[in-house]
C-alpha cells in the first residue's frame, strides 16, 4: 500500500536553509506535493512536482525528487520566523480508476530558532 | 485564501448525534475531496466527488456519507458520532479529477464530540 514518511521535527536557525525530507513507497506516484499548515489554519499548497522532473524552484523554495530512491525534499532558503509551521509531503498515485485522494505524511514541525 | 469555503468553523456535539459539514469549492472546480485530520491517524482521505458523482473512496466509515449537489457544493454527513470522530475535517477542490490538477484546501471544520 501507499506510505509517506517524514521526520516529525526540524529545528533551524533564522536565516539558515531548512531541508525537509520525505520518502514514499508508491512507485506509480505521478505528482508529489508540499503543503504548509500554520497553527489553527488549513493546508496551504506550497508547490508540487511531477514525477518526470528532478527539480523545481520557486523563489525561496527548491524541491528535489530522486525517483529511484523515492525521496523528495523541500529546501527553504533564508528561513524566517514566518516559516514556522507543519510541512506535509503528499503523493497522488496514478489512479487508473482508483482513488485520486492524496496520501499524506505525518508532517514535519519546522521550528525556527532566533 | 484558497477560495474553498467550509461551514461551520467549529462544531461541538454529543456522542450518538448526527452532524452535517458543508463545503463550497473554488469557482470552476468540479472535484471535491473530504479529508479527516486527527492526532493519531494524521491526514486521511475520506471520499471524492466529481461533478455530482462519487469518484473514489478512501478510509471512510460506513457511518459517514457525502454528496455533491448540482451547484457543486458538497456535504459530509457524520452519524452515530463517537468520541474518536473528534477531528478537523477538510474539504479540498480541484478543477478535474486526477491528472495535472492540484487540490486546494478549505480552512476546515473542527468537530468535537463530547
Amino acid at each position: 500500500g501507499e506510505d509517506v514518511e517524514q521526520s516529525l521535527f526540524l529545528s533551524v536557525r533564522e536565516g539558515d536553509s531548512s531541508v525537509i525530507n520525505c520518502t514514499y513507497t508508491d512507485s506509480s506516484s505521478t505528482y508529489l506535493y508540499w503543503y504548509k499548515q500554520e497553527p489553527g489554519a488549513g493546508l496551504q499548497l506550497l508547490t508540487y512536482i511531477f514525477s518526470n522532473m528532478d527539480m523545481k524552484q520557486d523563489q525561496r523554495l527548491t524541491v528535489l525528487l530522486n525517483k529511484k530512491d523515492k525521496h523528495l525534499s523541500l529546501r527553504i532558503a533564508d528561513t524566517q520566523t514566518g516559516d514556522s509551521a507543519i510541512y506535509f509531503c503528499a503523493e497522488m498515485a496514478d489512479s487508473g480508476g482508483g482513488a485520486d485522494g492524496l496520501t499524506f505524511g505525518k508532517g514535519t514541525h519546522l521550528i525556527i530558532q532566533p | 485564501d484558497s477560495g474553498v469555503t467550509q461551514t461551520p468553523k467549529h462544531l461541538i456535539t454529543a456522542t450518538g448525534q448526527r452532524v452535517t459539514l458543508r463545503c463550497s469549492p473554488r469557482s470552476g472546480d468540479l472535484s471535491v475531496y473530504w479529508y479527516q485530520q486527527s492526532l493519531d491517524q494524521g491526514l486521511q482521505f475520506l471520499i471524492q466527488y466529481y461533478n455530482g458523482e462519487e469518484r473514489a473512496k478512501g478510509n471512510i466509515l460506513e457511518r459517514f456519507s457525502a454528496q455533491q449537489f448540482p451547484d457543486l457544493h458538497s456535504e459530509l454527513n457524520l452519524s452515530s458520532l463517537e468520541l474518536g470522530d473528534s477531528a478537523l475535517y477538510f474539504c479540498a477542490s480541484s478543477v478535474i479529477s486526477g491528472g495535472t490538477d492540484t487540490q486546494y484546501f478549505g480552512p476546515g471544520t473542527r468537530l468535537t464530540v463530547l
